[in-house]
């Protein structure tokens, strides 16, 4: 089946740890985005990809560092400088083109412990 | 910038009531704009969207119709059921086409 897939759902990470999530997308969209949300809270953009090895920053990209190797994979990395990491965070991806519909993965949830 | 204004919520309705949901929005240029609804521990999925002024999206029941003038794209929906229990997000793609900006969601409960 094509769609976005996040790993984990869940993770939990000590305070002072680096931790990746994982997105990967078979629709071969050109584009890729990581937002984040948090609770009662609308998404916030922290990175997107318009192409492979492209990639700029959204509005809180402060703590979070991405990458972009191959058109399916969009990793987000969140470090140790992100102070208030708890959060769900999503991956999108989107048709190139104007006007083309994001589309969602299911979400990741990152707690700090 | 782009923004996107959305009512607060939670809206509670009783089963089968008329909903409206507002949302009004500010950009540049001719964005395309969208619906988005997320249920409970899960991602986002388009419900509906559309492209140019005077355009409804339609989809499950739920309306929303592109108003250049007022620069609104409220939804609406006859008739809601308690499976209809969620966060509705207003968007847009900002003014290159690149990516959405979100309203702040309106949560929808519907009771039986």
């Amino acid at each position: 089946d094509g769609g976005i897939t996040q790993s984990p759902k869940y993770l939990f990470r000590k305070e002072g740890q680096n931790v990746t999530l994982s997105c990967e997308q078979n629709l071969n969209h050109d584009a890729m985005y990581w937002y984040r949300q948090d609770p009662g809270q609308g998404l916030r953009l922290i990175y997107y990809s318009q192409i492979v090895n492209d990639f700029q920053k959204g509005d809180i990209a402060e703590g979070y560092s991405v990458s972009r190797e191959k058109k399916e994979s969009f990793p987000l990395t969140v470090t140790s400088a992100q102070k208030n990491p708890t959060a769900f965070y999503l991956c999108a991806s989107r048709p190139g083109g104007t006007g083309n519909t994001i589309y969602f993965g299911e979400g990741s949830w990152l707690t700090v412990v | 910038g782009d923004s996107v204004t959305q009512m607060e919520g939670p809206v509670t309705l009783s089963e089968e009531a008329f909903l409206t949901i507002n949302c009004t929005y500010t950009a540049t240029g001719y964005p395309s704009l969208f619906w988005y609804v997320q249920y409970p521990g899960e991602g986002l999925q388009l419900l509906l969207k559309a492209t140019k002024a005077d355009d409804k999206g339609s989809n499950k029941g739920f309306e929303a119709t592109y108003r250049k003038e007022t620069t609104s794209f409220h939804l609406e929906k006859g008739s809601v059921q308690v499976s209809d229990s969620a966060v509705y997000f207003c968007a847009l793609n900002d003014s290159g086409f690149q990516k959405l900006v979100f309203g702040t969601g309106t949560r929808l409960l519907v009771s039986p």
